[in-house]
């Protein structure tokens, strides 16, 4: 265990749907990532948080919206997904940003869009 | 267009032997690199950083790192087929808000 857990570890939405990917550090840590991880492709950067606040978007569609309430907590809101989306979402987080920090991954939400 | 290379394998090692992984980058201005090891259908794990020319020993890990060449590998001494994953390589620029950039990975099998 990494001190980052994610829920739901699974999920099956249909395109009409909407629903929200939930994670939570223990680490204290003060950054929080989204990552996508499609089959036969690099891990995605997708949003970066600093202290609550969103300090990247790597250009992904309005489809995804991430919350950040607190250090601690991160969800990532869908609606209106396409087949495409299906992937693994990985959330981390870091002690602080910049190189010198290692993220640690929670265990990821498997999502099948169907 | 940042982007980090590994050869996506499988390199197959015999149990005992030295895995060796390589993985290159493209931005110069790179300053720190990650080796990650994911088992299939889990998450990435973190195995070692480096920031500094030469090397940097964990364990039965090595991690290899020449800015020059701009070339970073893994090494794992008595390889185990527990060691049998995707070994992911992972470099951040430094540029504040970037996350890690990753390699597409190299899946590593040790042969009992």
């Amino acid at each position: 265990e990494t001190g980052v857990t994610q829920t739901p570890r699974h999920l099956v939405m249909g395109m009409t749907n909407k629903k929200s990917l939930k994670c939570e550090q223990h680490l204290g840590h003060n950054a929080m990532y989204w990552y996508k991880q499609s089959a036969k492709k690099p891990l995605e950067l997708m949003f970066v948080y600093s202290l609550e606040e969103r300090v990247e978007n790597n250009s992904v569609p309005s489809r995804f919206s991430p919350e950040c309430p607190n250090s601690s907590h991160l969800f990532l809101h869908l609606h209106t997904l396409q087949p495409e989306d299906s992937a693994l979402y990985l959330c981390a987080s870091s002690p602080g940003l910049g190189g010198d920090y290692e993220q640690y991954f929670g265990p990821g939400t498997r999502l099948t869009v169907t | 267009q940042k982007e980090v290379e590994q050869n996506s394998g499988p390199l197959s090692v015999p149990e005992g032997a030295i895995a060796s992984l390589n993985c290159t980058y493209s931005d110069r201005g790179s300053q720190s690199f990650f080796w990650y090891r994911q088992y299939s259908g889990k998450s990435p794990e973190l195995i070692m950083f480096i920031y500094s020319n030469g090397d940097k020993e964990d364990g039965r890990f090595t991690a290899q790192l020449n800015k020059a060449s701009q070339y970073v590998s893994l090494l794992i001494r008595d390889s185990q087929p527990s060691d049998s994953a995707t070994y992911l390589c992972a470099v951040n620029t430094g540029g504040g808000a970037d996350g890690l950039t990753f390699g597409k990975g190299t899946h590593l099998i040790i042969q009992p």
